[in-house]
């Protein structure tokens, strides 16, 4: 079974730029995260998704961060217009709809470096 | 609101030494409680999860971990570490949300560093 899928893994970029990235989940995942984790800290929650509507997007800066999920499988996260503390590993995770396990499955990351 | 404290940033053992990182947690709900494990450059991955029922719950690994209730604790211990257990430690607690949704959160995390 393939895992969950992000790209890019790496990515440079300076201040005021945007940047998005993008997370296929495991396949039949209904539910969808994007986690910021700065160094040396836990992960964030910064949106889940059930589907393709938002469950919980309530630490997300909206006014710079905004994320989709049109057709309930693939995700973007954009950030626009980047700053310096936007440095962080960006992780996607899926869990599967119905379960109360509430397991969460990783992607590798996407780490952002803003300079 | 829910929140997970783990007490110690980094701990540092020898190998073949037991070892525990600690967890304590804060919900007005029933919580399911889980331990990560993140391995320099990758995602995290299940090392084990407490549902409901026994109270010691064995993961992957060898490692376990004990639910206790009163001290809303949730513990992770190893009998015997090998240097691959070096990795960072995160414990997570989901709570039930109005709705059914169930949000997770994670501590900081622990850096357990096993050393020859």
């Amino acid at each position: 079974e393939a895992g969950v899928a992000q790209s890019p893994r790496y990515k440079i970029i300076e201040k005021r730029q945007s940047v998005a990235f993008w997370c296929n989940p495991i396949s039949g995942h209904a539910t969808l995260y994007w986690y910021q984790q700065i160094l040396g800290q836990g992960p964030k929650l910064l949106i889940q998704f059930q589907n393709n509507g938002v469950v919980d997007d309530s630490q997300l800066p909206k006014d710079r961060f905004s994320a989709e999920r049109l057709k309930g499988v693939d995700s973007t996260l954009k950030i626009q217009p980047a700053k310096l503390e936007d440095s962080a590993v960006y992780l996607c995770a899926s869990s599967a709809s119905g379960q109360n396990t509430g397991e969460l499955f990783f992607g590798e990351g996407s780490r952002l470096t803003v300079l | 609101a829910q929140s997970v404290t783990q007490l110690d940033s980094q701990v540092p053992v020898f190998e073949e030494a037991p070892v525990e990182l600690r967890c304590n947690y804060s919900s007005s709900v029933s919580v399911y409680l889980f331990w990560y494990v993140q391995y320099p450059n990758q995602g995290l991955q299940l090392l084990l999860k407490y549902l409901s029922g026994s109270t010691l719950v064995k993961g992957i690994n060898g490692f376990e971990a004990e639910f206790n209730k009163s001290q809303t604790s949730f513990h992770l211990r190893k009998p015997s570490v090998h240097i691959s257990d070096t990795a960072e430690y995160f414990c997570a607690v989901i709570a039930s949300k109005s709705g059914g949704s169930y949000i997770p959160t994670f501590g900081r995390g622990t850096s357990l560093i096993v050393h020859p």
